[in-house]
């Protein structure tokens, strides 16, 4: 079955704890994503990949790491994470997003994440 | 810069009767558009899509949407409202010919009433 799949669905932390939310799709797409959802906020994207080793910033990259070493797993790294960063996290992926023609970048989401940062 | 509005938190509607959510977006040349839902508990599903050619869109679910140009308006429709219906709605936005990533709209919350 064609998925993508996180862990932990569910956490609840200290602040300054670190901690890796892991992302990982099965579909063979180049392209993923983390998206943070809060209420009246919608998605906002954190970082993006391109593609193995080519990774950049969204529109709300503060306070968060991500690495591409694996075409199949996008990891979200909290280094220190604060209470603002409590929100619903979710992961993404498409087969080649940004290219014109046929596929146009339809994203495939993960159940999301829950985190808490007290 | 690419911005979507929806300008409804909330919709409420009658079972049986025609729905309606609202979607309005500003972008720099010819947009690509998506519709997605969100079930309790659950992530984004892609609903449907506007990349070229006829205004009026087809997608899953029995949901359409209508391409405006002139109004800068992608509104998600149905003539039929269920209450398996009732969900968090997404309108999202790129642009053609861009690497630009989505931009998502806040969200409507569409409320079918038994």
């Amino acid at each position: 079955e064609a998925q993508v799949t996180q862990n932990p669905r569910y956490l609840i932390t200290v602040t300054g704890k670190k901690l890796t939310v892991t992302c990982s799709q099965n579909m063979n797409h180049e392209y993923m994503s983390w998206y943070r959802q809060d209420p009246g906020l919608g998605l906002r994207q954190i970082y993006y990949s391109m593609n193995v080793e080519v990774t950049d910033k969204g529109d709300v990259p503060e306070g968060y790491k991500v690495s591409r070493k694996e075409k199949r797993n996008f990891p979200l790294i909290l280094e220190s994470p604060s209470p603002n960063q409590t929100s619903l996290y979710f992961c993404a992926s498409s087969l080649s997003f940004g290219r014109t023609g046929a596929n146009t970048g339809e994203l495939f989401f993960g159940e999301g994440s829950r985190l808490t940062v007290l | 810069a690419q911005s979507v509005a929806q300008p409804e938190d909330q919709v409420n509607v009658a079972e049986g009767n025609p729905l309606t959510v609202k979607c309005t977006y500003s972008v720099s040349g010819n947009p690509y558009l998506f519709w997605y839902v969100q079930y309790p508990n659950r992530g984004l599903q892609f609903l449907l899509k506007y990349i070229t050619g006829d205004n009026l869109v087809k997608g899953s679910y029995g949901f359409e949407a209508e391409f405006n140009k002139s109004q800068t308006s992608f509104h998600l429709k149905k003539p039929s409202a269920l209450v398996s219906d009732s969900a968090l709605y997404f309108c999202a936005v790129r642009v053609s010919g861009s690497a630009r990533q989505l931009t998502f709209g806040s969200g409507t919350q569409l409320t079918v009433l038994p």
